[in-house]
């Protein structure tokens, strides 16, 4: 089955500065790359999402790059909030509709 | 995106009990979902609730364990059966509006205590 792997486990970044998080997987039949944004004690909500016929996507500050060839993909996050800080979670899915989720990413922007 | 509820919010519960899960979407959904999130950690499917069908269950889950019911195509429910410690967790329903690759959105999330 697939196998998802996220990088950092945490990431501390400066207010304004820019933050990225890679996840990389196994299965060359995903086409389709969501990120979810996990704040304390709140459920996951997806921020970005990309399919595979696709090589990047923005949404104002946040962008998702991906690289098919490489079996990578990832999230970048530009002049950086307080309220970026949360857990981050990128996810890779097939045809099937099955989420096959990375191990998240703890981000703190340090004001 | 659709408007999802779960219940109980939280709840704590005995060693030996069980405790069913709901969740309640506001409109038609195709497929519907089920995660166990514990602490710190990512999200673990369970399994896959299908409409007029057997859940499809993922390794390491049986239906004994955690039986799932889905009526109808906007509510499902979960139990935890025979429930110990290590049961202790958040539970997370999620659904997607069609069968293909879709994007999928998560309900508030259950947060089961077991003494």
């Amino acid at each position: 089955g697939e196998n998802v792997e996220q990088h950092p486990s945490t990431l501390s970044v400066q207010e304004g500065d820019s933050a990225v998080i890679k996840c990389t997987y196994s299965d060359s039949a995903s086409n389709y790359f969501p990120w979810y944004k996990q704040e304390l004690g709140k459920r996951p909500q997806l921020i970005i999402d990309i399919r595979s016929n696709v090589g990047e996507k923005k949404d104002q500050r946040i962008a998702v790059t991906l690289n098919k060839t490489a079996k990578h993909f990832s999230l970048h996050i530009t002049e950086t909030q307080p309220e970026d800080s949360a857990v981050y979670f990128c996810a890779a899915a097939d045809t099937g509709n099955q989420f096959y989720f990375g191990t998240g990413t703890s981000l703190t922007v340090i004001p | 995106s659709a408007v999802i509820s779960q219940k109980p919010s939280r709840d704590i519960c005995q060693r030996g009990t069980s405790l069913t899960i709901q969740c309640q979407v506001d409109s038609q959904v195709t497929m519907m979902f089920w995660y166990r999130q514990q602490p710190g950690q990512s999200l673990t499917l369970i399994a896959t609730a299908n409409q007029g069908s057997e859940a499809t269950y993922e390794s390491g889950f049986v239906i004994d364990k955690f039986p799932i019911s889905r009526p109808n195509l906007t509510f499902s429910t979960l139990t935890v059966s025979n429930m110990s410690p290590e049961d202790s967790s958040i539970y997370l329903c999620s659904v997607a509006r069609t069968g293909l690759t879709d994007t999928q959105y998560f309900g508030p999330g259950t947060r089961l205590t077991v003494l």
